[in-house]
């Protein structure tokens, strides 16, 4: 049973324009979210997060949106460089049910920005 | 300050045979994490420690073993691997549940 969904397994976008990247989630008890990006050969770096008592949180050019009563995250990147290109995680966790702090991770979207 | 060090970056096992893989951080973390991530999927995590002589399973420990006898070190131990085990391992480390995790570069592992 997938906890976390990334329906899109890649995206292409073009240089400065607007990429959005979905998640969806089942587990009601998640209630904090962030968002991992990976370059090959690396581990994934932290992004952005959102805690559920949020909709939306802002850091530069990354934008994390919630919408809690649908289950769904989003991540924008406005504008998109080339240097964006990379895996993009989508996790979660929740503080208490058993989850207790333990990331869920999607299964990432490969997002390539093409100069 | 290195952060999170794995070692071996690669390494191809035959069939039943055994290995460890290492995991350092020196940043005093009192949390640690194990995780694997096959082709086309996310990670998941195998063990998890809280603090030093303190272990617990994740989400797919069978198969695996682990220890945690200082704060620095996580090594995790693989007997008898099995094709099933091939995969890209990182570990992974934070000062406490709740805070971002910080990777390690991963270990690419092929058993055949």
């Amino acid at each position: 049973d997938q906890q976390v969904k990334q329906n899109s397994p890649s995206l292409s976008v073009q240089e400065g324009r607007i990429s959005i990247l979905n998640c969806d989630y089942t587990n009601s008890m998640f209630d904090y979210f962030l968002w991992y990006k990976k370059y090959p050969a690396e581990g994934p770096t932290f992004l952005i997060s959102i805690s559920s008592i949020k909709d939306k949180n802002e850091d530069g050019r990354f934008t994390v949106f919630l919408n809690k009563s649908a289950k769904h995250l989003s991540l924008h990147i406005v504008p998109s460089q080339p240097g964006d290109s990379a895996v993009y995680f989508c996790a979660a966790y929740g503080v208490g049910g058993g989850s207790n702090y333990k990331l869920t991770f999607g299964k990432g979207t490969l997002l390539t920005v093409n100069p | 300050n290195a952060g999170v060090t794995q070692t071996p970056k690669f390494r191809i096992l035959k069939i039943g045979q055994s290995m460890t893989l290492q995991c350092t951080q020196d940043m005093n973390h009192n949390y640690m994490y194990w995780y694997r991530q096959d082709p086309g999927m996310g990670l998941k995590l195998i063990y998890y420690s809280v603090g030093a002589g303190i272990t617990d399973k994740g989400e797919v420990p069978n198969g695996y073993n682990v220890s945690r006898s200082t704060t620095e070190d996580f090594p995790l131990r693989l007997e008898l691997a099995a094709p099933s085990q091939t995969s890209v391992y990182f570990c992974a480390s934070n000062p406490y549940s709740g805070e971002t995790q910080y990777f390690g570069p991963g270990t690419r592992l092929l058993v055949l």
